[in-house]
């Protein structure tokens, strides 16, 4: 099955600087990768996504990078502001040709930005 | 009610306990699923339904039993917990189309379930 690693676990920032968190996949057959905000006992949403067919998006203060070769993506936060303070989850999909796919889920990495 | 709703918000039981857990969508969407979130683990998938069949089941022990009666409700039904079983469940649902498709997923704000 798919296997996803998520690096660093904690990650603390000055307010105004960036923030990149990766991770990387063994499933070559991926094909989406969401990654999820989830603040302090509130439920995950969804924040970006990327499909295999493109290398990079960009959504205001947020971006994701793909490297499908190296099995690896990252999300990158820039001005980063308190409220970005959460557990951000990346996630990586296993499509077995059914109707339905699967998501398995990094760790977890807890980003404090302080003001 | 939108979105993503599940009831109990927090549950306490004991081992000998029975309960059931309630998730309700309401985005029009044709998947469910239970996930199991733990401290410092990475979210567990539980079960999938799509279109009310139960497409997988995670190696879940049957302590946890899903029923899915329709595209909206899924529950979890809980008989003889662990301690360990102790976590926040989530629901979420999403739309599924075709093959190679994959839509984002809705998450519940979840059941803090402790068990004693």
């Amino acid at each position: 099955g798919e296997n996803v690693e998520q690096h660093p676990s904690t990650l603390s920032v000055q307010e105004g600087d960036s923030a990149v968190i990766k991770c990387t996949y063994s499933d070559s057959a991926s094909n989406y990768f969401p990654w999820y905000k989830q603040e302090l006992g509130k439920r995950p949403q969804l924040i970006i996504d990327i499909r295999s067919n493109v290398g990079e998006k960009k959504d205001q203060r947020i971006a994701v990078t793909l490297n499908k070769t190296a099995k690896h993506f990252s999300l990158h936060i820039t001005e980063t502001q308190p409220e970005d303070s959460a557990v951000y989850f990346c996630a990586a999909n296993r499509d077995r040709g059914s109707t339905l796919g699967r998501l398995y889920f990094g760790r977890g990495t807890q980003l404090t930005v302080w003001p | 009610e939108t979105g993503v709703t599940q009831t109990p918000r927090h549950l306490v039981m004991g081992m000998t306990n029975k309960k059931s857990l309630k998730c309700e969508q309401h985005l029009g969407h044709n998947a469910m699923y239970w996930y199991k979130q733990s401290a410092k683990k990475p979210l567990e998938l539980m079960f999938v339904y799509n279109f009310k069949e139960q497409t997988e089941n995670n190696s879940v022990p049957s302590r946890f039993s899903p029923e899915c009666p329709n595209s909206s409700h899924l529950f979890l039904h809980l008989h003889t917990l662990q301690p360990e079983d102790s976590a926040l469940y989530l629901c979420a649902s999403s739309q599924e189309v075709g093959t190679s498709a994959f839509y984002e997923q809705y998450f519940g704000p979840g059941t803090r379930l402790t068990v004693t």
